[in-house]
């Protein structure tokens, strides 16, 4: 079965700092792989996605995220961080020829002013 | 509606009761997920439909949860005899692809509904 680590449980951050969450899953052949943002009182939404070709992608909010194959991970980076950045942010796998994702336990991102 | 939703938002229950959590889908999203946040922790599967058969019920904890998605759209979870340590977040997604190639789809997940057993 597909496993998902989020090292960190929780990142405080002053605004306009830069800040890196944390990704990596057990290894498997081909992989899809997602982040997504929970706002607070809000359903988690998704925030960007690797399926296959540049293995930096990028969200419209300025967060980016890079797939490395060697070391299964996908960071999620941002160079500077805002005060409404402040949520929980879930990393999450997709075994490929399977329908169903596995999420990470989640990182809390606060932001300070 | 525009997104997924969920009912009761807060549902608080008693050691032993049973109780019915609705989801409302995207309209004409062909796979539907459900799984169980507990505090703290990230959502962990439960089961899932494409349409109205339920193809992968692996992640419920025990013959106590049952799920239906009758015609296809609304979903219910229903949890018999509920315990202390069923008391998590809720979340339904929905995603339109119920093709095998879409594995890529993301999805879209409802605000969930908390459940309290006291």
């Amino acid at each position: 079965a597909q496993s998902v680590t989020q090292l960190d449980s929780q990142v405080p951050v002053f605004e306009e700092a830069p800040v890196e969450l944390r990704c990596n899953y057990s290894s498997s052949v081909s992989v899809y792989l997602f982040w997504y943002v929970q706002y607070p009182n809000q359903g988690l939404q998704l925030l960007l996605k690797y399926l296959s070709g540049s293995t930096l992608v990028e969200s419209i909010n300025g967060f980016e995220a890079e797939f490395n194959k060697s070391q299964t991970s996908f960071h999620l980076r941002k160079p500077s961080v805002h005060i409404s950045d402040t949520a929980e942010y879930f990393c999450a796998v997709k075994r490929g020829g399977s329908y169903i994702p596995t999420f990470g336990r989640g990182t809390s991102l606060i932001v300070h002013p | 509606g525009a997104g997924v939703s969920q009912s009761p938002r807060y549902k608080v229950a008693k050691r032993g009761q049973d109780v019915a959590l609705r989801c409302d889908p995207i309209s004409g999203h062909v796979s539907l997920f459900w799984y169980q946040q507990a505090l703290g922790q990230g959502p962990e599967f439960l089961t899932y439909f494409q349409n109205e058969a339920q193809l992968d019920k692996s992640g419920l904890p025990s013959d106590r949860f049952f799920a239906e998605r009758p015609e296809g759209s609304v979903s219910t979870l229903k949890i018999q005899r509920t315990q202390q340590e069923d008391s998590a977040v809720y979340l339904c997604a929905s995603s339109l692809p119920g093709q095998a190639s879409s594995y890529n789809s993301p999805l879209h997940f409802g605000n969930g509904t908390r459940l309290t057993v006291t």
